[in-house]
């Protein structure tokens, strides 16, 4: 079906240390995928978007590789921080009928400790 | 200051009551979108509009309504015929037309049923 999951309800790391926050997707006709931070009681915050045709990119501490093969979108998170502390959901973006639509994962909580 | 605004931030609704919720943008963006998002789980969607005096349904729209008067404005409505209203409601917006416009959310208001 058109989900996207994600493997890990919760991650826990120590401060400085990567992080790296699994999210599989379903869809393989999808062409935009999207991560965002959303901390308690917030609206969701946009953190990185990759297109489907690239395999990578760069943010500031913050990378998102696209592995088709498997429909991998995995985020990674360098020298994390006591603020990256919130919840990730990643999403998709599909077509239908000329209308542009998200779909959203479960969310992983990540928790830094200090 | 661009942005979405949405009101109340906290609403709480008697049995029977509809209650609405405000969502404002000032983005100039033709497409808003209302999401429902229950605790431990993603985002799911109500409602979308891409443009003015035009809406259709999202995953879970039974016993919501909207309308979109104005480019700016999209209020959802949470009538009696939603049996468990309890959630936390996100409205959201984008520029319609290109695959990779990502959306920016208001900030949320949390309904509570008395």
């Amino acid at each position: 079906g058109e989900s996207v999951g994600l493997h890990l309800p919760t991650l826990s790391v120590q401060e400085g240390d990567n992080s790296i926050i699994n999210c599989a997707y379903s869809n393989s006709a999808s062409d935009y995928f999207i991560w965002y931070k959303q901390e308690s009681g917030k609206g969701p915050q946009f953190i990185i978007d990759i297109r489907s045709n690239m395999d990578k990119r760069q943010g500031q501490r913050v990378t998102v590789l696209l592995n088709k093969t498997v429909k991998h979108l995995p985020l990674q998170i360098a020298a994390t921080q006591p603020g990256d502390s919130a919840v990730y959901f990643c999403a998709e973006n599909l077509g239908i009928q000329g209308a542009q639509k998200l779909v959203f994962g479960q969310g992983t909580r990540l928790t830094i400790n200090p | 200051d661009g942005g979405i605004t949405q009101s109340p931030k906290y609403l709480f609704r008697k049995e029977g009551q509809n209650v609405t919720l405000s969502c404002e943008q000032n983005l100039n963006h033709d497409a808003m979108y209302w999401y429902r998002q229950d605790p431990g789980q993603g985002l799911r969607l109500i409602y979308y509009s891409q443009i003015v005096n035009d809406f259709q349904k999202g995953d879970i729209a039974e016993g919501y309504s909207v309308s979109r008067e104005k480019k700016e404005s999209f209020p959802l409505t949470v009538t009696s015929a939603q049996k468990n209203p309890t959630a936390f409601y996100l409205c959201a917006s984008r520029r319609q037309g290109a695959t990779n416009e990502k959306l920016f959310f208001g900030s949320g208001t949390q309904l509570s049923v008395l």
